[in-house]
């Protein structure tokens, strides 16, 4: 089976960057994806990773450790928009079947 | 413009009363899926389907069926509703290739009284 852990808060300050991780366990791995999800809405993709390494991409990168089990989303020059959760989730082997995060949610404060 | 509809978007209903959600995609996505989302528990992928006439159970399948006779139109359909049905639903689409972004529909909140 497929396991998730990521931090439940966090909160940072307007311009800060930020680092959210996330660890998994699975059976498989069929890589990583990062969504962005603001309260009410739906969630919207940001990232996939699938080698080790960072992506970056404008002001979110993410980052990659297969060995580890371990992925984390950077946000840099935070707006008040990036106030939102952030879900981690990854595929089984087949890349059907998703496994998510429970999300951690941010607050950017002013 | 690309994207994922759902209907209706809030329903309050009561226990037993069969329903139907909607889900149609307009992108000519092979890939769709049912999500449900409470607090403290994410989103859990409840069906998917990865193509049509082809469909598969999740990881919290109980108390909910699908079907996919047209590509476009994935419906989940709720036979006996409880009140542990109760939740934010999400449909999703996606392409064959793996590590495609999955697009999400607005949701449906649901209340089963």
């Amino acid at each position: 089976g497929q396991n998730i852990d990521q931090p439940t808060e966090m909160t940072a300050t307007e311009g800060a960057i930020v680092q959210i991780n996330c660890t998994y366990q699975t059976s498989g791995f069929n890589g990583l994806f990062w969504y962005q999800q603001h309260a009410g809405e739906a969630p919207t993709f940001l990232s996939y990773n699938v080698l080790d390494g960072l992506e970056e991409k404008g002001r979110f990168s993410s980052f990659l450790s297969r060995s580890k089990g371990y992925s984390y989303l950077l946000l840099k020059e935070l707006q008040m928009k990036d106030s939102a959760s952030y879900l981690c989730a990854v595929p089984d082997n087949y890349g059907q079947n998703f496994v998510f995060g429970p999300g951690t949610r941010l607050s950017v404060l002013p | 413009e690309a994207q994922v509809t759902q209907n209706p978007r809030y329903l309050i209903t009561v226990t037993g009363k069969k329903l139907t959600v909607t889900c149609s995609q307009n992108m000519n996505h092979e890939y769709m899926s049912w999500y449900r989302q409470d607090p403290g528990l994410g989103l859990r992928q409840i069906y998917y389907s990865m193509n049509v006439e082809v469909t598969d159970k999740g990881d919290v399948p109980e108390g909910y069926k699908v079907s996919r006779k047209e590509k476009r139109n994935f419906p989940l359909i709720l036979e006996s509703p409880s009140p542990n049905q109760t939740s934010l639903y999400f449909c999703a689409s996606s392409g064959e290739v793996t590590g495609d972004e999955q697009y999400f529909g607005p949701g449906t909140r649901l209340t089963v009284t």
